[in-house]
């Protein structure tokens, strides 16, 4: 059983167009994540995400929003996709935040042409 | 700003050998490190995870110290094998933000 899943695996889409990447976690951890891997290999994480609390990376573009029907799932929504865009997405949970160990998803390439 | 630095970026070794991989951080007030693998073209597999207040973890045969007053862990790895070959990443936890390091691709060569 996947601990931790992402759809698409692969997502390849034009300029200017919105998407959206979803996750599932079935650890029933309270705590969420969004990681950007750019084609250096480096990770950084965008936002974590609990039930009552959301950190934004500082850096992270308002054209992206995280959004959580549910404690289980916490989606990335993407708006007016640019080049720069084009990188690995990979969700990742936690029991609860700060002290725990994280597990990570399969990851979402995606491209923007 | 936390900063996380692993050295070497890449490393070759014969299969057999006993490893070191380094990772260094710049500032201490860390709750964990924790170390991962990636194999190419998927996600992140969690090794070990040192809460700021252990010195070290062990996992067969992976061993993983943390010195946190000189900002610094260590990955060992025993009788390397080719199986072990992928990038080996360590990342701190630091309130709600998460620091990775730049990684360390590491082939065993049979």
């Amino acid at each position: 059983d996947t601990a931790v899943s992402q759809t698409p695996k692969y997502l390849v889409t034009q300029m200017g167009n919105d998407k959206s990447i979803k996750c599932e976690q079935n650890l029933g951890h309270d705590t969420m994540y969004w990681y950007k891997q750019d084609s250096k290999k480096f990770l950084k994480i965008m936002f974590s995400y609990n039930n009552k609390e959301l950190i934004i990376n500082e850096t992270v573009p308002n054209r992206f929003s995280p959004k959580s029907p549910d404690k289980a799932h916490l989606n990335l929504h993407i708006n007016s996709l640019e080049l720069g865009d084009s990188a690995v997405y990979f969700c990742a949970s936690s029991r609860r935040s700060g002290y725990y160990e994280q597990y990570f998803g399969p990851g979402t390439r995606l491209t923007v042409t | 700003k936390q900063e996380v630095t692993q050295i070497p970026a890449a490393l070759s070794v014969p299969e057999g050998e006993n490893l070191v991989l380094n990772c260094s951080f710049t500032d201490s007030a860390i709750y964990n490190l924790q170390w991962f693998r990636q194999d190419p073209g998927k996600g992140l597999t969690s090794l070990l995870l040192i809460q700021s207040s252990q010195r070290e973890q062990t996992s067969g045969r992976l061993n993983a110290s943390l010195d946190k007053s000189s900002g610094r862990s260590t990955l060992y790895i025993a009788a390397s094998q080719p199986g072990d070959s992928a990038t080996y990443l360590c990342a701190v936890s630091a309130g709600n933000q998460f620091y990775f390091g730049t990684g360390t691709s590491l082939t065993v060569i049979p």
